[in-house]
């Protein structure tokens, strides 16, 4: 099946403490990036992948980082997370930056509260 | 700066009445423009696509209009079922950017 998959689904985690959240896609896309969501705000992109060391800053990557070293896999990395980061966090993947006829495939989210 | 308002921000509604969503943008020119349904706690999934030239798409009991030159898209439901509850998410494509542009979407919440 088709799918873009997230761990973990549900994180609590203390201020400070660096926290990886992992995702993968096994359809072959070029394209990936991590959102977060926030009541009433909609999707905020965070960093996107055009393709293998390929990546770049979204609209709120403070105190974010990523890495593409393999073009399955773009994992999410808080160094040092804070309470403000408490969101929930999607990752997607396409096969073209503007998601061409199908669109993007999200993952189905993590959850991240940091205390 | 490119944005996308939605419109209503929730709305309830009984089963089996019909109810439209409406998208406002101000993205040009733009290259595409999708509504995605976001069930509750898990991620948004692509229902229609429509390009500037396309004024309508339907997509089973989902019909998306486009006015380009208003800037407005409308998401129709007809006779909605209990798993229409969901939040419902207008996406624009920016013609000459990479950055696509989310509305902050419409929780519909369907009662029987």
């Amino acid at each position: 099946e088709a799918q873009v998959t997230q761990n973990p689904r549900y994180l609590i985690t203390v201020t400070g403490k660096k926290l990886t959240v992992t995702c993968s896609q096994n359809m072959n896309h070029e394209y990936m990036s991590w959102y977060r969501q926030d009541p009433g705000l909609g999707l905020r992109q965070i960093y996107y992948s055009m393709n293998v060391e390929v990546t770049d800053k979204g609209d709120v990557p403070e105190g974010y980082k990523v890495s593409r070293k393999e073009k399955r896999n773009f994992p999410l990395i808080l160094e040092s997370p804070s309470p403000n980061q408490t969101s929930l966090y999607f990752c997607a993947s396409s096969l073209s930056i503007t998601g061409g006829v199908y669109g993007y495939t999200f993952g189905s989210g993590t959850r991240l509260t940091v205390v | 700066k490119n944005q996308v308002e939605q419109s209503p921000q929730s709305l309830i509604i009984l089963e089996g009445k019909n109810c439209t969503l409406q998208c406002n943008y101000t993205v040009s020119p733009f290259s595409n423009l999708r509504w995605y349904k976001q069930d509750t706690g898990r991620g948004p999934v692509s229902l229609t696509i429509m390009t500037f030239s396309e004024n309508t798409k339907s997509n089973g009991r989902y019909t998306a209009t486009l006015d380009a030159d208003t800037k407005q898209s409308s998401l129709h439901i007809t006779a909605s079922q209990l798993s229409d509850s969901a939040s419902y998410i207008c996406v624009v494509t920016p013609l000459n950017d990479y950055k696509l542009s989310f509305g902050a979407g419409t929780t519909v919440t369907v009662r029987a």
